[in-house]
């Protein structure tokens, strides 16, 4: 149950706007719709913030949106606030009879 | 309002048992999957097991598999992960979650330490 894989680290300045890449396999994040993406506070539980994709679930920023590329996915974050430091984690669903599995996680850092 | 609330973490001798339970309100507890995901400390997240609607498929990860037992009781509003023959790689939070496929919700997790 190899993780995905996401870069460690992405940093960006007050307004910029930064995208976070989700690496898999066809056997996941290319073979179906339901790719996620979440965002932990240090101390918190993790919050989901995109579904299937590119869906945001009532009440998240429309500055968050996500996409995907064959076995890639991606969350871009628009316009980023101090408040956007955290950090996020994709997963991906990998067929009935099974768990999902998730990313490696990427801190954000606000400059 | 959605809450999940986790109990029954708690430090554990290696090879010792420990059952977290989970009770839910504010939704059709019914018409849900339910996961468990743990984050062991400074590390990333990970799936440990899920249960269906009426309990009768459950998934694990090849992690705990064959120690851990996930189960539900739908009249109480509640999702249980009992855990055998812990190890010292099992120290997490344990996050009960909303959700099989895509985690909706989370509960504010429960810190299960398993020492050597």
């Amino acid at each position: 149950q190899s993780a995905l894989t996401q870069p460690a680290s992405v940093s960006g300045s007050p307004g910029q706007s930064i995208t976070i890449s989700c690496t898999g396999t066809s056997s996941d994040v290319g073979g179906n719709k339901y790719v996620t993406w979440y965002q932990q506070h240090p101390g918190k539980a993790p919050k989901l913030i995109i579904y299937d994709v590119s869906n945001r679930p009532s009440g998240v920023s429309n500055r968050f949106s996500g996409s995907k590329s064959d076995n890639t996915a991606s969350l871009t974050i628009s316009g980023l606030q101090p408040e956007d430091e955290a950090d996020y984690y994709c997963s991906a669903y990998r067929g009935s009879s099974t768990l999902g599995v998730f990313g490696t996680g990427t801190t954000v850092t606000v400059l | 309002e959605v809450q999940l609330v986790e109990s029954g973490g708690g430090l554990v001798q290696r090879g010792g048992s420990l059952r977290l339970s989970c009770a839910v309100s504010g939704f059709t507890f019914t018409n849900d999957w339910m996961s468990w995901v743990r984050q062991a400390p400074g590390k990333g997240l990970e799936w440990v097991a899920n249960i269906n609607e009426g309990g009768s498929e459950k998934y694990y990860a090849d992690s705990v598999k064959g120690r851990f037992t996930v189960s539900r009781d739908n009249a109480k509003y509640s999702v249980y992960l009992q855990m055998n023959s812990l190890r010292a790689d099992d120290t997490a939070v344990y996050y009960c979650v909303r959700g099989g496929t895509t985690a909706n919700f989370w509960g504010q997790g429960t810190l299960v330490t398993v020492s050597s």
